[in-house]
């Protein structure tokens, strides 16, 4: 079945540090991936998608590239700021007919001034 | 425009309770889903509805998990006589219409908890 391993966390950073969160993913077909966002106290967002191969997610100076020869969707960040302080989330949806999301675990990301 | 919403946000509930959780997707959207996620963990699927029908309820626990859309809106997932296993945040997510690239809009979640 799908499957989808990310870092662990915590991920403590500086403020304007850069930013790698690892993802990699198990899929049959061909998924499209997301990178989703929970910022304290708030809901699920959808921060940035990819749906083919190649293809490169960007959003708020985050992105994120589907690397079929290696099955990732490493999320990247120049820059972060205090405010990008969240837990992130690498999904993917299912290839077929509705979109049947696989989550990883999250990676919690803190950034201090 | 108003997204998804979920009620009640917070639920405390004795062990052998019975509880009701209920989603309001955003208006007009055909897909709706219902997720668990336990505490330290990434959402699992549960449940899936295209409009009233239920598509999908490979990832419903048990048989005391059901869910339903009647009217093909507004959603209640309930738990019959609840266990401690089952605390957990329960989210519920909709899109416009169904496909593998259409967007999932997630609520806040109820968060329940089973003493």
């Amino acid at each position: 079945g799908n499957s989808v391993t990310q870092m662990e966390g915590p991920v403590t950073l500086s403020e304007e540090a850069f930013l790698t969160i690892n993802c990699t993913y198990t899929a049959t077909g061909y998924p499209s991936l997301f990178w989703y966002v929970q910022y304290p106290g708030e809901g699920l967002q959808l921060l940035l998608k990819a749906t083919k191969a190649d293809d490169k997610g960007s959003n708020k100076g985050f992105e994120a590239t589907y690397r079929k020869e290696t099955t990732s969707f490493h999320l990247e960040k120049g820059s972060v700021q205090v405010s990008d302080s969240a837990v992130y989330f690498c999904a993917l949806g299912s290839s077929g007919g509705y979109q049947k999301v696989t989550f990883g675990t999250g990676t919690k990301l803190q950034v201090i001034p | 425009g108003a997204g998804v919403s979920q009620s009640p946000r917070y639920k405390v509930a004795k062990r052998g309770q019975d509880v009701a959780l209920r989603c309001d997707p955003i208006s007009g959207h055909v897909s709706l889903f219902w997720y668990q996620q336990a505490l330290g963990q990434g959402p699992e699927f549960l449940t899936y509805f295209q409009n009233e029908a239920q598509l999908d309820k490979s990832g419903l626990p048990s048989d005391r998990f059901f869910a339903e859309r009647p009217e093909g809106s507004v959603s209640t997932l309930k738990i019959q006589r609840t266990q401690q296993e089952d605390s957990a945040v329960y989210l519920c997510a909709s899109s416009l219409v169904e496909g593998v690239h259409n967007e999932q809009f997630f609520g806040p979640g109820t968060r329940l908890t089973v003493l």
